[in-house]
């Protein structure tokens, strides 16, 4: 049973670029969070999905984010037309359900330039 | 506000010395709390979990304590290893509107081993 499977683990995008990041949930997990970590800083929570479903956003910028997780294949966070204040390094989480034990991908880190 | 404050922020110890790390919140209503594993440039991994109810759970080397009425953890590392080096961050799961839950992340202490 893999983990939590992120890619890519590095990407590096000019600015004004799209990022687009990748997430495989754990085998049978239906509940997917996304993180970002700030060099030197802890996490903080960006969006909750389940399947086909965004259940919580609040921590995500209302501008050029986007998140989604179909019905069939990854979730996807999505950032469009990127700063260098994107740079970070972005973990995704996967749970069987709401309450039980979230698991981690290795994050992919991304940078600006 | 929802709040995860660690302490200390840093800390250095001889191999096969033991060390606590402290974690107060502020989180409101309570769901559980973690304690997580961060090495240097890779995800965080689950060490302890505990609810309202437990007041102590251990993992190996690890013992975890929770005082839900101070809202206080505490991390308890034994006979320290190399390995132990990394960052130890204590996580808060808030119950959200009651159907969902949100992690409230500590920022970390960050551990390292002397041999």
């Amino acid at each position: 049973n893999a983990g939590v499977m992120q890619n890519p683990r590095h990407l590096v995008r000019r600015r004004g670029q799209e990022a687009r990041l990748r997430c495989s949930p754990m085998k049978g997990h239906s509940h997917v969070y996304w993180y970002r970590q700030l060099p030197e800083e802890g996490l903080k929570f960006m969006v909750y999905l389940q399947k086909e479903n965004i259940i919580d956003e609040s921590g995500m910028p209302k501008e050029r984010f986007s998140a989604e997780f179909p019905k069939e294949g990854p979730s996807i966070l999505r950032i469009q037309q990127v700063v260098r204040g994107d740079s970070a390094a972005y973990f995704c989480a996967s749970s069987r359900e709401v309450n039980t034990e979230a698991f981690f991908g290795q994050g992919t880190r991304l940078t600006v330039v | 506000k929802n709040q995860v404050e660690q302490s200390p922020q840093s800390l250095i110890i001889l191999e096969g010395k033991n060390c606590t790390l402290q974690c107060n919140y502020t989180v409101s209503p309570f769901s559980n709390l973690r304690w997580y594993k961060q090495d240097t440039g890779r995800g965080p991994v689950s060490l302890t979990i505990m609810t309202f109810s437990e007041n102590t759970k251990s993992n190996g080397r690890y013992t975890a304590t929770l005082d839900a009425d101070t809202k206080q953890s505490s991390l308890h590392i034994t006979a320290s290893q190399l390995s132990d080096s990394a960052s130890y961050i204590c996580v808060v799961s808030a119950l959200n509107g009651g159907a969902t839950n949100k992690l409230i992340f500590g920022t970390g202490t960050l551990l390292a081993i002397q041999p």
